[in-house]
């Protein structure tokens, strides 16, 4: 079955960049999404369509896509940025969604 | 405002059934994909299933850990979305999300565990 790989952490002082990656075969094909999730709350769309900012998210979250892996970018990262962050995408016959193991971002 | 509200939840024993609903609001229904999604006790987001919007025929798919015990149906005239869930097992127990996740849309979610 299909997997996306992304790296249980990442850590960064506030104000550095934080970049979150995320690897399977078909994202050279596939749109890559970016989700939020903070403590006990439904995650939030940060960045679709590989890069695509919705309305409301920050400036500083910023998404790229190269071959097989797609990266999340948060620049100037804040503490209240520190959360759990997803990428999804689908398989390349777009049938199968399937969800990165997710990545804990600390900033301190 | 966008809203979606899941009902449903709640404890259930191996073996047995559940029906969640999701109910809609804010937006055009009919013409979104809808998903549901599971979240176990500390774990990582899993996709459950697809019911795809009206152009695209209302066609579903399945994740592999479920397909052939969960259902997924909907009815757009009510606006609502549902996900009807068979021979139960201990690790079907999370909280399950009602979304359309390419545009960013989830419900609070409801609570199911599977549990003797």
């Amino acid at each position: 079955s299909y997997e996306l790989t992304q790296p249980p952490s990442v850590s960064v002082s506030p104000g550095q960049t934080a970049r979150i990656t995320c690897s399977g075969d078909a994202l050279s094909k596939m749109y890559a999404y970016w989700y939020q999730q903070k403590p006990g709350q439904a995650p939030v769309l940060v960045i679709y369509e590989d890069s695509r900012r919705p309305s409301g998210i920050p400036e500083r979250f910023s998404g790229s896509s190269s071959g097989t892996m797609a990266t999340l970018t948060i620049s100037g990262a804040q503490v209240d940025d520190e959360a759990d962050y997803y990428c999804y995408s689908t398989d390349s016959s777009g049938n199968q969604v399937v969800f990165g193991g997710g990545t804990k971002l600390t900033v301190l | 405002e966008v809203q979606l509200v899941e009902s449903g939840g709640g404890l259930v024993q191996p073996g047995g059934s559940l029906r969640l609903s999701c109910t809609a609001s804010g937006f055009a229904f009919s013409d979104h994909n809808m998903d549901w999604v599971r979240q176990a006790p500390g774990k990582g987001l899993e996709w459950v299933g697809r019911s795809r919007g009206k152009g695209n025929s209302y066609t579903t798919e399945y994740a592999a850990s479920v397909k052939g015990r969960f259902s997924i149906s909907r009815e757009d005239s009510k606006k609502s979305l549902y996900l009807q869930m068979n021979s139960l097992k201990t690790e079907d127990t999370a909280m399950y999300y009602c979304a359309s996740i390419a545009v960013g849309y989830w419900g609070p979610g409801t609570l199911v565990t599977v549990s003797s």
